[in-house]
């Protein structure tokens, strides 16, 4: 079955420090892969999604990047973390139709 | 740009009560709709998803959607809600590889 792996769960950094985010998707392949931030109030933003390696698409410009240097791998990624960029970021993947989540990454700056 | 606009934000509803949560998407092209639940706790998933055909979607705990192209709508409705149903409830709609979500709804169902 297919399974989705989201970490770190928890992660708290300072200003100015850099981000990773890593998300692998187990037991299928060629998925699409989404990276989303949670806000309250606010729905789930789409950040990034690739639709295979090294393929990135970006929906809002911000201090954030992707990346997929695998097929089952996609990476969120930040050179320098503004107080902004705090939030609950979710990984998810496409295959049959549907998207299937991991079970997010809750990032504080500080 | 695609959206989905979901109505009530929060609501409140005593058990036994019917539920319908309001929903409407942009795109006036072939959609794929989809309502997600994430309880207290836990990730998101799907409650249910409409891709084509019969405009009533039934789902897992009792949920159903109807699809109303002329109006944009993909409402969610339950006859009679219990308090294992609190939870925030979240529309989406796909299309050019994107999944958009609404702002979400959180329901609170009093026991």
């Amino acid at each position: 079955s297919q399974t989705i792996h989201q970490w770190p769960a928890t992660l708290v950094q300072p200003v100015g420090s850099p981000l990773s985010l890593e998300c692998t998707v187990e037991g299928t392949s060629n998925p699409n892969l989404y990276w989303y931030r949670q806000a309250a109030g606010r729905g789930l933003q789409l950040l990034f999604y690739s639709v295979g390696i090294g393929q990135i698409s970006s929906e809002v410009p911000q201090n954030l990047s992707a990346s997929r240097p695998q097929d089952r791998q996609f990476i969120l990624s930040s050179k320098k973390l503004l107080l902004s960029d705090s939030g609950f970021y979710l990984c998810a993947w496409k295959n049959t139709g549907e998207l299937f989540f991991g079970e997010g990454s809750r990032l504080t700056v500080l | 740009a695609q959206s989905v606009s979901q109505h009530n934000h929060h609501v409140i509803l005593s058990e036994a009560a019917s539920l319908e949560l309001g929903c409407n998407y942009s795109y006036g092209g072939t959609v794929n709709l989809f309502w997600y639940v994430q309880y207290p706790g836990q990730h998101l998933q799907l409650l249910l998803k409409y891709f084509s055909g019969d405009p009533l979607v039934k789902g897992i705990k009792g949920f159903e959607a109807e699809f109303i192209k002329s109006k944009f709508s993909f409402n969610l409705r339950k006859p009679s809600v219990q308090w294992s149903d609190t939870a925030e409830y979240f529309c989406a709609e796909y299309n050019f590889n994107k999944f958009y979500f609404g702002s979400g709804t959180k329901l609170n169902v009093k026991p």
